[in-house]
């Protein structure tokens, strides 16, 4: 099984800042089979990132990914009052699929 | 554009099984470009997959639940189901429905998702 292990647990930023989450996996992943995901309270996870680096639908230009084999970034540039939620990566490309363990992006 | 929506009882008695539907809008089930799956997420953790299902029937499931999940679809009803047997309190969560887009054999990340269902497990 791959572990994926994001960094930091919690990272407190304030709005116009940019924020920078990574991901390290414990054996490598095709690039093909990384995403990341954001969820705010109460909500379910959307995607925002597939393939390592291709936004999905709607996903606004401040989101990109970035990383190959076992470290990967998911990076926004401007941080807008919506974005402050927690971040996942999933790597789907080995079975058992797996998540990182969540990093909260909260308001400084 | 798809939506999924998952139904089920929201309180089980331990060594009960968890049933849960997952109904598909907007498309069918039938969809070959499509790879069903179940996620969950206990109470303020992270998420983990459960398994997941091909229209054709095609399952594979994660091997700390495999002795226990059963993932089946129902094409006259445009729904897949869950079913986890012998819940305990460590099968309390949030469990949710999700569909990875499939092209050429290559199958892509969970886009959309169902808003979830809360299941507890207590006597």
């Amino acid at each position: 099984e791959i572990v994926l292990t994001q960094s930091p647990g919690t990272l407190s930023l304030s709005p116009g800042e940019r924020a920078t989450v990574s991901c390290r996996a414990s054996q490598s992943v095709s690039s093909t089979s990384l995403a990341w995901y954001q969820q705010r309270p109460g909500q379910a996870p959307r995607l925002l990132i597939y393939g390592a680096s291709f936004r999905a639908a709607g996903i606004p230009h401040r989101f990109s990914g970035s990383g190959s084999g076992t470290d990967f970034t998911l990076t926004i540039s401007r941080l807008e009052p919506e974005d402050f939620a927690v971040y996942y990566c999933h790597q789907y490309g080995s079975s058992p699929q797996t998540f990182g363990q969540g990093t909260k992006l909260e308001i400084k | 554009q798809l939506q999924l929506q998952e139904s089920g009882p929201g309180l089980v008695k331990p060594s009960e099984t968890l049933s849960l539907t997952c109904t598909l809008s907007y498309d069918s089930i039938s969809n070959s470009t499509y790879f069903w799956g179940w996620i969950r997420q206990p109470p303020g953790k992270g998420l983990e997959w459960i398994g997941s299902i091909f229209y054709s029937g095609s399952t594979y499931y994660n091997p700390s639940l495999k002795s226990r999940v059963t993932i089946s679809v129902d094409t006259s009803k445009n729904q897949f189901s869950l079913k986890l047997t012998s819940v305990t309190a460590a099968d309390t969560a949030v469990y949710y429905c999700a569909g990875r887009y499939c092209d050429n054999g290559v199958c892509y990340a969970f886009d959309p998702w169902g808003q979830g269902t809360r299941v507890t497990v207590s006597s």
